[in-house]
């Protein structure tokens, strides 16, 4: 019963290739979120769904594009692939923002 | 100015002790205030919550949070190996608004 899912466990690609990597949490939550977590272990936010809403769109290239077809699901697309997008990446929920769960990462290398 | 500001450490204490973990935060409309352990390779999971001032306390972990002061700590009382780990203060505002996360602080318990 995995709470917060998230597929690809592991991504490898060519730099300019396009990748999606789809969250899916069976929580009941109203709230998702994208995070990167980079080398350095630095966890930054990159977007938030609330109830199919963006609330939450930070600073990041817009060859990013999140999608949440529900509020069980939120998947994350990637163009153009760079080598700095090289990170771990985590699906997150939350019921309106309180403690988040979190999916196991998706590891995204560029080569 | 970081929003949220942690101990860079890495802090290292010997099993049995007390370990201390230190947050400061700068928005003052801040109202929740999370922990996060992570181990290496894995995904952030939650430990501690804390609302109100004074002091939380479930099991061997221990949650302080002063507002005046803006700031928050995560004691771990009788320190054991299985604790080492990276660990993630999170401060947000109400409703379902961003968590902003700290840079972490690594903690490791030797035997």
């Amino acid at each position: 019963d995995t709470a917060v899912s998230q597929t690809p466990k592991y991504l490898v690609t060519q730099m300019g290739n396009d990748k999606s990597i789809k969250c899916e949490q069976n929580l009941g939550h109203d709230t998702m979120y994208w995070y990167k977590q980079d080398s350095k272990k630095f966890l930054k936010i990159m977007f938030s769904y609330n109830n199919k809403e963006l609330i939450i769109n930070e600073t990041v290239p817009n060859r990013f594009s999140p999608k949440s077809p529900d509020k069980a699901h939120l998947n994350l697309h990637i163009n153009s692939l760079e080598l700095g997008d090289s990170a771990v990446y985590f699906c997150a929920s939350s019921r309106s923002g309180d403690e988040q769960f979190f999916g196991p990462g998706t590891r995204l290398t560029v080569l | 100015q970081k929003e949220v500001e942690q101990n860079s450490g890495p802090l290292s204490v010997p099993e049995g002790a007390i370990a201390s973990l230190n947050c400061t935060y700068s928005d003052r409309g801040s109202q929740s205030f999370f922990w996060y352990r992570q181990y290496s390779g894995k995904s952030p999971e939650l430990i501690m919550f804390i609302y109100s001032n004074g002091d939380k306390e479930d099991g061997r972990f221990t949650a302080q949070l002063n507002k005046a002061s803006q700031y928050v700590s995560l004691l771990i009382r009788d320190s054991q190996p299985s604790d080492s780990a990276t660990y993630l203060c999170a401060v947000k505002r109400s409703g379902a608004g961003k968590s902003t996360f700290g840079d972490g602080t690594t903690l490791t318990v030797k035997p």
